[in-house]
C-alpha cells in the first residue's frame, strides 16, 4: 500500500530534550515536506527537500532541522523543543515534474506536546 | 507573495442541503495550482482535487463540485446533498509553479459539520 508514515503519533516531552519525528514514503516520490498545524493557521511549512541532500526553508522553521540521506526518509529534528512547537505535525510527499505541481499525501501526523 | 483565504471558519448545515466552501488565492504568477483538501474527525489529511491555472472548466466527481475563476481568484467546492460523513475540515492550498519547488500555501480551513 501506497503510503506515508510517521512516527511516532502521539509524544509528549519536556522543553529542551532533543527529539526525532521519522517520516518514511514508500512511493519513490522525489519531494517531501514537513508543515504544523496549528488552530486557525491553516498548515505551514517547516522545511521541504527536493531530493536527497536537498533541503530548503519553508516558512517557519526556527527551531527545526532536517535531513535527507535517502529518498524514502525525511526526519524532523527539534534540538531543543520549547512549548511553542507544541502543534500537530504532517510529513508530506509528492511527485516532481519540471513545472508541474503534483498533489501532496500526507502521513497521519504527530502531535507533539511540550511541557 | 501567495495567499489563501477561506473566510468561512465553521459552517452548520443539515443533512441534505447543497453547501458552498469558498477559497480566494492570491498569486503573482500566471502558471499555479490550486488543490482542496478534507482532514476528517480521524486527522489525516485527504487529496480531493488538483486543478492548473490554465484550466477553468468546472469539475464534478459525484456529491463534490468545484467552481474555478480566475476573474475572481476563487476556487470554490460544493457539496451536493451533504451527508454526515462529509463533516470535516476543508482546506484549500495554493502552490506556484516555481522552479519545480513545489511550496504549498493553505488557508486556514473551514469546519463543516452536516446534522442529521
Amino acid at each position: 500500500e501506497a503510503q506515508v508514515t510517521q512516527n511516532p503519533r502521539y509524544l509528549i516531552t519536556v522543553t529542551g530534550k532533543k527529539l526525532t519525528v521519522t517520516c518514511s514514503q514508500n512511493m519513490n516520490h522525489e519531494y517531501m515536506s514537513w508543515y504544523r498545524q496549528d488552530p486557525g493557521l491553516g498548515l505551514r511549512q517547516i522545511y521541504y527537500s527536493m531530493n536527497v541532500e536537498v533541503t530548503d526553508k519553508g516558512d517557519v522553521p526556527e527551531g527545526y532541522k532536517v535531513s535527507r540521506k535517502e529518498k524514502r526518509n525525511f526526519p524532523l529534528i527539534l534540538e531543543s523543543p520549547s512549548p511553542n512547537q507544541t502543534s500537530l505535525y504532517f510529513c508530506a510527499s509528492s511527485f516532481v515534474g519540471g513545472t508541474v505541481t503534483y498533489e501532496q499525501y500526507f502521513g497521519p501526523g504527530t502531535r507533539l506536546t511540550v511541557t | 507573495a501567495q495567499k489563501v483565504t477561506q473566510a468561512q471558519t465553521e459552517i452548520s448545515v443539515v443533512e441534505k442541503e447543497d453547501v458552498t466552501l469558498d477559497c480566494v488565492y492570491e498569486t503573482r504568477d500566471t502558471t499555479y495550482y490550486l488543490f482542496w483538501y478534507k482532514q476528517p474527525p480521524s486527522g489525516e489529511l485527504v487529496f480531493l482535487i488538483r486543478r492548473n491555472s490554465f484550466d477553468e472548466q468546472n469539475e464534478i466527481s459525484g456529491r463534490y463540485s468545484w467552481n474555478f475563476q480566475k476573474s475572481t481568484s476563487s476556487f470554490n467546492f460544493t457539496i451536493t446533498a451533504s451527508q454526515v460523513v462529509d463533516s470535516a475540515v476543508y482546506f484549500c492550498a495554493l502552490s506556484e509553479a516555481f522552479q519545480g519547488a513545489q511550496k504549498l500555501v493553505f488557508g486556514q480551513g473551514t469546519r463543516l459539520t452536516i446534522n442529521p
